[in-house]
This record gives C-alpha cells, structure tokens and sequence, in this order.
C-alpha cells in the first residue's frame, strides 16, 4: 500500500464539522502536516503536529494524532464554501523533519454541499 | 511579493523543446525542493537542495535536469520530455535548522507543463 493514504472525497454540507482522515505507515514520521490546495494554486499549509503531541487546535481547525495506530485526522468546524480544496495529509520521512522532503498522501476532495 | 514565486505558470512545449522552469523564494530559507503532482497519483519529490547541494535525486530521468545557483533560486531545465511528463511541477523552500529540524515546506503555484 501506499506509505500515505486518505480517501479521494468528503462531501459535507455547509455549516457541519468535517473530518478528513489520514493513515501514514513510517513509525518515526516526526512530523504530521495537513495542506490545501485550491485550484489553480500551489499547496498552502494549514497546520502540522509534532508527533509526541495528540491533539492541536487552530480556530476552526482542530487535529487530532493517534501514534499507536498511525491516524491522523483533520476537522474543520463550522464548514464553509471556502474550505472547498483538496486536502494533503504529508508526513516526514526520518527522524527530525529531515532535509529531504515530505511524502504525501493523494489528497481529499472536500465537496462542499449548500 | 509572495513567499515562492514560480514562472511561468503556464508552459506548452514540444517534445523536442529545450525549456526551464524557474522558482525564487524570498523566505529566507536554505533548502529548496521540485515535487511532481500527476493527476490521480500522490505528489512526488523529485530533487532536493540544501545549502545549494544536491541531497536527494529520486531516480528522475536525466531529461529533468535541476539547478540551484544560490539558495534562493532554483531551476528545473526540461529537454526532450514525453507526454507523460505533464504535470504540475511545484517548487517548495523550507529552513533546515540544526539537529535536523525543518520548517515546514512552503510552496509556489506551480507551474502547469504539458507536453505535446
């Protein structure tokens, strides 16, 4: 299987909590980052979580870490229009966030419905 | 001006064409990195420069050729790409700090490249 793997889409209607979930397979991923990706864009990073943490929050964004199975999760409050993008779940590859990139997952469509 | 800047955003070129891609970030940063993103597949890392080095080639055929004159500025020079070689190349920098800690990567909008 892949080292990153989310489902390809999420439809939520506006105004409800989603949640997008991510499996990562490398136990020493130090580093768990969510991005979004509008279309047209480049991928802007929303929030990321240092691995000896299980939860942080951020305004509407909260994400929550669970080691021991390797799920990570993202929810977003209060669903809006705007939060219309596909989401990266990445992880870094060694221990420290190395130099060497990030691997990332195929990214969730969220679809919002009115 | 925005963190990392990528031209063109837009690039149609023939599969004999010689052409490069360029990208500047003004974050500061000491580590520059090209992904591909296909469509349908995850986002892969093709080169990594830290400290204009070359650290990481991820078995990218020689016709993507990269280079880091300082580390701001990073190019990606294309010649005889296939088809397949279409894709969204995006750029990213990040902060490589000591004992290995990085900040996490910020990228460009990419540039869009079909290969005709």
């Amino acid at each position: 299987g892949e080292d990153v793997e989310q489902s390809l889409f999420l439809s939520v209607r506006e105004g409800d909590s989603s949640v997008i979930n991510c499996t990562y397979t490398d136990s020493s991923s130090t580093y768990l980052y969510w991005y979004k990706q509008e279309p047209g864009a480049g991928l802007q990073l929303l929030t990321y979580i240092f691995s000896n943490m299980d939860m942080k929050q951020d305004q509407r964004l909260t994400v929550l870490l669970n080691k021991k199975d390797k799920h990570l999760s993202l929810r977003i409050a209060d669903t809006q229009t705007g939060d219309s993008a596909i989401y990266f779940c990445a992880e870094s590859k060694g221990p420290g966030g190395g130099a060497d990139g990030l691997t990332f997952g195929k990214g969730t469509h969220l679809i919002i419905q009115p | 001006e925005t963190g990392v800047t990528q031209t063109p955003r837009h690039l149609v070129m023939g599969m004999t064409n010689k052409k490069s891609l360029k990208c500047e970030q003004h974050l500061g940063h000491n580590a520059m990195y090209w992904y591909k993103q296909s469509a349908k597949k995850p986002l892969e890392l093709m080169f990594v420069y830290n400290f204009k080095e070359q650290t990481e080639n991820n078995s990218v055929p020689s016709r993507f050729s990269p280079e880091c004159p300082n580390s701001s500025h990073l190019f990606l020079h294309l010649h005889t790409l296939q088809p397949e070689d279409s894709a969204l190349y995006l750029c990213a920098s990040s902060q490589v700090g000591t004992g290995g800690r990085n900040s996490p990567l910020h990228f460009g909008n990419g540039t869009r490249l079909t290969v005709t």
